[in-house]
């Protein structure tokens, strides 16, 4: 059973330019969550999917920010117009939704994103 | 609003030492849940507990254990006989019930430095 993968796990980039991230989350979950973290705080939630569908965003998702999952499977989160306070570890999660699901949720190792 | 307060920044003990790592969580749901996560100095995020709000019984696993306190709307961690691989930052959790479904979105604390000297 692999975990949840994330891809690229760094990357540097220019003020003003666009950045893609990918997650694959653990194969049966149908919820998949993306947060961003900085430095000495705790994650912060983004948004999430259960299957294909978009259930929440967080108003911290500005409008340069989107998130898709187009077959219920991985997702990716695009920032067009990259800028510096994009700066930040973005972390994806999964978890099974619905009864018997008893654990939490299970964490990719994230893609650390630098903004010059 | 859901809010979660880790007073405690940073805690350093010494190898062997008991040590707990206290959560303070806000909420006005009925249904919610509790967490807390290891993040190793590698980064990522490792699942350690959930606790249901309804379930109030505490839980020991190894050297591990927590104890849930609605009634002071607590949830604290504590190591026995801490160990060096323990030193990580800790967060503490808190999702409500979502859709029917068990969880919804985390909100975290800020987290809890821990480093264990040898």
């Amino acid at each position: 059973d692999t975990g949840v993968s994330q891809d690229p796990r760094h990357k540097i980039t220019k003020r003003g330019q666009n950045v893609t991230f990918r997650c694959d989350p653990i194969s049966e979950h149908n919820r998949l969550y993306w947060y961003r973290q900085t430095l000495g705080q705790g994650p912060e939630f983004l948004t999430y999917f259960q299957n294909e569908a978009q259930l929440e965003k967080s108003r911290l998702l500005s409008d340069r920010f989107s998130a898709e999952r187009p077959k219920g499977s991985f997702s990716t989160l695009e920032i067009q117009r990259t800028e510096q306070g994009d700066s930040a570890m973005y972390l994806c999660a999964s978890s099974l939704a619905g009864e018997g699901s008893t654990k939490g949720q299970y964490f990719g190792p994230g893609t650390r994103l630098t903004v010059l | 609003a859901q809010k979660v307060t880790q007073a405690q920044t940073e805690i350093s003990v010494v190898e062997k030492e008991d040590v707990t790592l206290d959560c303070v969580y806000e909420t006005r749901d009925t249904t919610y849940y509790l967490f807390w996560y290891k993040q190793p100095p590698s980064g990522e995020l490792v699942f350690l507990i959930r606790r249901n709000s309804f379930d109030e019984q505490n839980e020991i696993s190894g050297r591990y254990s927590w104890n849930f306190q609605k009634s002071t709307s607590s949830f604290n961690f504590t190591i026995t006989a801490s160990q060096v691989v323990d030193s990580a930052v800790y967060f503490c959790a808190l999702s409500d019930a979502d859709r029917g479904s068990t969880l919804g979105r985390l909100y975290f604390g800020r987290g809890t430095q821990l480093t264990v000297w040898p």
